[in-house]
């Protein structure tokens, strides 16, 4: 199986900052990589595909990079509406295993 | 607009058996890869299994591999997750995703989740 690790597993931050958060492969993936954001109690909303593509209707503060092995998400300037959690996610091979995520908390 | 309700979830002994439902509106099920990921309690997210277009593969993670069966009701628009031997690791929210594109099974993200459905394995 593929392990999928994200960086750092907590995070501190405040509104209009630019925050990275890292995920990394076990083995190549190419850019079968996935982003999703998690609010407490709710269903995980997607956000990017392709590691770089945003999902409709996600603002354009997120972007991501990345291909093989190394992958990023960015969120330009934090909103009040982006503190949650946040897992990557490859679809290169089965599983389709889930970083252990990255919660984004208010400074 | 695109719609997946999961249901069937509730409290069940362990070595039991449950029926997860994840009815879909708002496309043609038949076209879509259907995958289920759960989440215990604090924890973070599993993927647990997937049901290609038409039904055409499946595809299981090894804890669940032997237990856990898909099935479709293509008639229905819906998705069925048959759960047997069940263990107190399986208690979580269960999630059913669609794929983003028609036909684009193994290689597709996910685009679409449902609300979640809870399981509670205990005696």
């Amino acid at each position: 199986d593929i392990q999928m690790t994200q960086s750092p597993s907590s995070l501190s931050a405040s509104e209009g900052d630019r925050v990275t958060i890292t995920c990394r492969a076990s083995q190549g993936i190419s850019n079968s990589l996935a982003w999703f954001q998690q609010k407490p109690g709710k269903a995980p909303k997607s956000l990017i595909f392709g590691a770089s593509s945003l999902q409709s209707g996600v603002p354009s503060r997120f972007s991501g990079s990345g291909s093989g092995t190394d992958f990023t998400l960015i969120i330009s300037s934090l909103q009040p509406e982006d503190f949650a959690t946040y897992y990557c996610q490859q679809y290169n091979s089965y599983p389709h295993t889930f970083g252990q995520g990255t919660k984004l908390e208010i400074k | 607009q695109v719609q997946l309700v999961e249901s069937g979830g509730g409290v069940v002994q362990p070595g039991r058996s449950l029926r997860l439902s994840c009815a879909a509106s708002g496309f043609t099920l038949r076209s879509y890869g259907i995958h289920w990921v759960r989440q215990a309690p604090g924890k973070g997210l599993e993927w647990v299994a997937v049901s290609w277009y038409y039904g055409s593969n499946e595809y299981y993670a090894e804890s669940v591999k032997g237990r856990f069966t898909i099935s479709r009701d293509n008639s229905k628009n819906t998705l069925y997750l048959q759960m047997n031997s069940l263990r107190a690791e399986d208690t979580g929210v269960y999630y059913c995703a669609r794929d983003r594109w028609a036909y684009g099974d193994p290689d597709a993200p996910l685009e679409y989740w449902g609300q979640g459905t809870l399981v509670t394995v205990s005696s």
